[in-house]
Order: structure tokens, then C-alpha cells, then sequence
């Protein structure tokens, strides 16, 4: 089994409708980040939590929210979405020490969303 | 331009040749990684380089640093078909805040034909 599991794989909605991406890990790290990808935009932070009471706001947080239900549970929503949310999710796990977010990561598979 | 810029933003080798992918940047930097993402899967950390190391080797990968360039290069040596794949740096730098985070590069896109 992975050790960073995301679900859907992938998920395609229309405009305007809630969506949920999750995020389960078994490495048993306490950082937790969700990314998402572009083509010709690289990689881009949404939101990072350090611990279950910890969360913070990345690059480009606008139009998401997350909840940490748990060390191992990291879930990220769009509240209502829209087309240019339609990217590559990924959902990453660091055990590196210190208030940095300049460890290793540990990548889940990704979750392809569409919205039409 | 970017952070952590990569070049060439795409390589096409055959089986058995090496493969020399760079990255620049524009700041100060903690480490630099990189990275390696086949088609449509996640990212997988390959190596670690610290800003006061110059090499480091993992299996048939060395990377380099130089911070007087600002740049690293990761070389695979005896390239596979299975090396195909896209290879992203990231580098840890400060941001406007004066917190450290990772950039990441727009990637090179490696092909290894057999």
C-alpha cells in the first residue's frame, strides 16, 4: 500500500459544485501539504499544516480550505468550483525538523480534477 | 524569471547515454533537491544537496552545486528506458517574509529511447 494515499484519483464536476480531495498517510510524519499542478506553472503551495492544530496559508489559498482531522488525515475542499481549478493535486508529507518548509517531501499519487 | 529554472526544458537520449539536466536560481539557498514524476504519478525525492556541500552520488545519480553560479546539474549515468520521466529542482529559499520554502523549477522532460 502507498504510504501517501489520495482520494479520487481523479474527479470530474461542474462549476459551482463543492468538492473534497483526501488525503491519508501512513509514514507517520506530522507535516502535511497539499500542491497543486500546472502545466508551464511548476508546482504551487495551497495550504501546509505542521501539526493537527496547525494551518497555514500558502501561495495561492484563495477559493480553498482544508481541515486536518487527524496526524494522518489532511483534506482539502473547494468550496465552489471553477474552471480554473482544473489542475493536478497532490497531496505531500516531510517529518524535516524546525518551522521550515524546506524538507524532503514524500508525494501522494495525485488527484485530477476537472471542472467543466 | 523563475526561481529554480531548469535547462533543458526537454532532453531526448538513447539507452546508455548520460543524461545532464541544470538548475539556476536567483537567491540565497538552504538546500536544493530534486526530483523525479513519470506521466500522470507523483513526485519522488531523488537526492538532498546542502548549501555547503558541492557533490553528492545516489546509485547512478551525482548532483552538483555550485554556489557561486547558482547552479546545480544532476547527472544519470547509463541512462534506462525506465529514466523517462520529467526532473524538477526545488530549492529552499526565503521568501518575502524571511520564512524558508521550496521554489520549484518548471521541470526537464527526459526521454530515454531504447
Amino acid at each position: 500500500d502507498a504510504d501517501v494515499t489520495q482520494t479520487p484519483r481523479n474527479r470530474i464536476t461542474k462549476t459551482g459544485k463543492r468538492i473534497m480531495l483526501e488525503c491519508s498517510q501512513t509514514k507517520g510524519h506530522d507535516r502535511m501539504y497539499w500542491y497543486r499542478q500546472d502545466p508551464g506553472l511548476g508546482l504551487r503551495l495551497i495550504y501546509y499544516s505542521f501539526d493537527v492544530k496547525d494551518i497555514n496559508k500558502g501561495e495561492i489559498s484563495d477559493g480553498y480550505s482544508v481541515s486536518r482531522q487527524a496526524q494522518a488525515k489532511f483534506s482539502l475542499s473547494l468550496e465552489s468550483a471553477i474552471p480554473n481549478q482544473t489542475a493536478l493535486y497532490f497531496c505531500a508529507t516531510s517529518d524535516w525538523p524546525g518551522y521550515s518548509n524546506t524538507g524532503e517531501l514524500f508525494f501522494g499519487e495525485g488527484s485530477r480534477l476537472t471542472v467543466l | 524569471s523563475q526561481q529554480g529554472e531548469e535547462d533543458p526544458q526537454a532532453l531526448s537520449i538513447q539507452e546508455g547515454e548520460n543524461a545532464t539536466m541544470n538548475c539556476s536560481y536567483k537567491t540565497s539557498i538552504n538546500n536544493l533537491q530534486w526530483y523525479r514524476q513519470n506521466s500522470g504519478r507523483g513526485l519522488v525525492h531523488l537526492i538532498l544537496i546542502r548549501s555547503n556541500e558541492r557533490e553528492k552520488h545516489s546509485g547512478r545519480l551525482r548532483v552538483t552545486l555550485d554556489t557561486s553560479k547558482k547552479s546545480s546539474s544532476l547527472l544519470i549515468t547509463a541512462s534506462r528506458a525506465a529514466d523517462t520521466a520529467s526532473y524538477f529542482c526545488a530549492t529552499a529559499a526565503y521568501n518575502a517574509g524571511n520564512n524558508r520554502k521550496l521554489i520549484w523549477g518548471l521541470g526537464t522532460s527526459l526521454a530515454v529511447n531504447p
